[in-house]
């Protein structure tokens, strides 16, 4: 496609149940990012990837959150167990270089019921 | 640490009118870039500029101009000629480390016709 893609747009889950949030970035994109948007806390930094490798995780709020990279091209970004306080938007964006304008899909509405 | 402040929320404007949003940012690095992205209702961030440290000099693009002022650490942006679909939410950006990006709280522009 022409953009970058986060599937699904909406997910409503139990809390305590896992999560996989799926994001397909535009094709040649190498640097892949991770963001989530919430409205206490803006937009925080969870991960990024340079192509399948992830030098910089330290984002990440805790152990329970990971994500992967295959192909240099899709990311999962998975949740265990969640929780209340995982509710938030979570953005994946794509670039093509080191400070290079990022392209961001349209985000994935998580809610913990 | 990097820091970016924007200190307006909400800023309503009628249609034609200019509408400035004021950006303060603070890092230790000499090196840095800073962008304005936009982020209407449907969701995805789109780039509008970037601006790198070492070019302070100010430009035009179409309806967008920013100023950059290294001196106060500010880089402020304004639609001139505001129209309805400038509705959005508008985040300014600063680039460190793995061109990860520290985001404002963001400026919500509500332009009335």
């Amino acid at each position: 496609g022409a953009g970058v893609s986060q599937s699904p747009s909406n997910k409503v889950t139990e809390k305590g149940k896992d999560v996989e949030l799926r994001c397909d970035p535009i094709s040649g994109h190498t640097a892949l990012y991770w963001y989530r948007q919430s409205l206490g806390q803006g937009l925080e930094f969870l991960i990024y990837f340079q192509g399948n490798s992830a030098p910089d995780k330290s984002g990440l709020p805790s152990d329970r959150f990971s994500a992967e990279r295959t192909g240099g091209s899709v990311s999962t970004l998975t949740i265990q167990r969640t929780q209340q306080e995982d509710s938030a938007v979570y953005l994946c964006a794509g670039g093509v270089g080191l400070n290079s304008p990022l392209h961001f899909g349209n985000g994935t509405r998580l809610t913990v019921t | 640490a990097q820091k970016v402040t924007q200190a307006q929320t909400e800023i309503s404007v009628v249609e034609k009118e200019d509408v400035t949003l004021d950006c303060v940012y603070e890092t230790r690095d000499t090196t840095y870039y800073l962008f304005w992205y936009k982020q209407p209702p449907s969701g995805e961030l789109v780039f509008l500029i970037r601006r790198n440290s070492f070019d302070e000099q100010n430009e035009i693009s179409g309806r967008y101009s920013w100023n950059f002022q290294k001196s106060t650490s500010s880089f402020n942006f304004t639609i001139t000629a505001s129209q309805v679909v400038d509705s959005a939410v508008y985040f300014c950006a600063l680039s460190y480390g793995n061109n990860r990006l520290a985001f404002g709280k963001g400026n919500q522009v509500v332009v009335i016709p």
